[in-house]
């Protein structure tokens, strides 16, 4: 089956510690994104990247991290520097047709 | 940088009823698109349309990209219907980046 699978579903952390949520499509996209939303919000773009290798920041950059080693993988790090880290994270990727297709998010908790 | 505004932002219906969900652009944009998120959090896309009409079964949508707005039409609504739906597109300068509204939560009471 092709698509993006996120992983895990829902995570738990305690304040200070630094994670990773894993983002893998296996439709060949070049281009994949991060994304944050909050309860009643649109989403807003942390992180994307074109190509492999590369990445740029989105809107809300600042606390996480991101690596594109691979075509398939767009891992997120979310560090002890981001100051609210408790969201909804969804991954998206593109192809060659203008749309972006989205995984089915990792809710995040930190106390 | 372009706004997105979504209306109504809270929405009631009755199974078997039609609603019109509207978004305005305060500048052109581009690659318009319309999603349905599900109480899960899972955005399904429902249509691309940059511009003209478009329909899939009990759902269609309209851009008018001169008149900076796309309206997306439910008829018949059913309970699945429910969720939260949102568009959100590119301006010219940056195709990159998809800006988004802050969506039209949708209940659906059988």
């Amino acid at each position: 089956d092709g698509g993006i699978t996120q992983s895990p579903k829902y995570l738990f952390r305690k304040e200070g510690q630094n994670v990773t949520l894993s983002c893998e499509q296996n439709l060949n996209h070049d281009a994949m994104y991060w994304y944050r939303q909050d309860p009643g919000q649109g989403l807003r773009l942390i992180y994307y990247s074109q190509i492999v290798n590369d990445f740029q920041k989105g809107d809300i950059a600042e606390g996480y991290s991101v690596s594109r080693e691979k075509k398939e993988s767009f891992p997120l790090t979310v560090t002890s520097a981001q100051k609210n880290p408790t969201a909804f994270y969804l991954c998206a990727s593109k192809g060659q047709d203008p749309e972006q297709y989205f995984g089915p998010g990792t809710r995040l908790t930190v106390t | 940088g372009i706004q997105v505004e979504q209306s109504p932002p809270d929405l009631i219906l009755q199974e078997g009823a039609n609603s019109t969900l509207r978004c305005n652009f305060s500048d052109s944009v581009n690659n318009l698109q319309w999603f349905h998120q599900n109480p899960w959090g899972q955005l399904i896309n429902l249509f691309y349309i940059p511009s003209g009409t478009k329909q899939n079964g009990r759902l269609s949508a309209t851009t008018v990209a001169t008149e900076r707005y796309s309206l997306l039409y439910i008829s018949s609504s059913q309970t699945t219907d429910s969720g939260v739906y949102f568009c959100a597109g590119t301006n010219a300068g940056n195709n990159r980046k998809l800006i988004w509204g802050l969506g039209t939560s949708l209940a659906v009471n059988p």
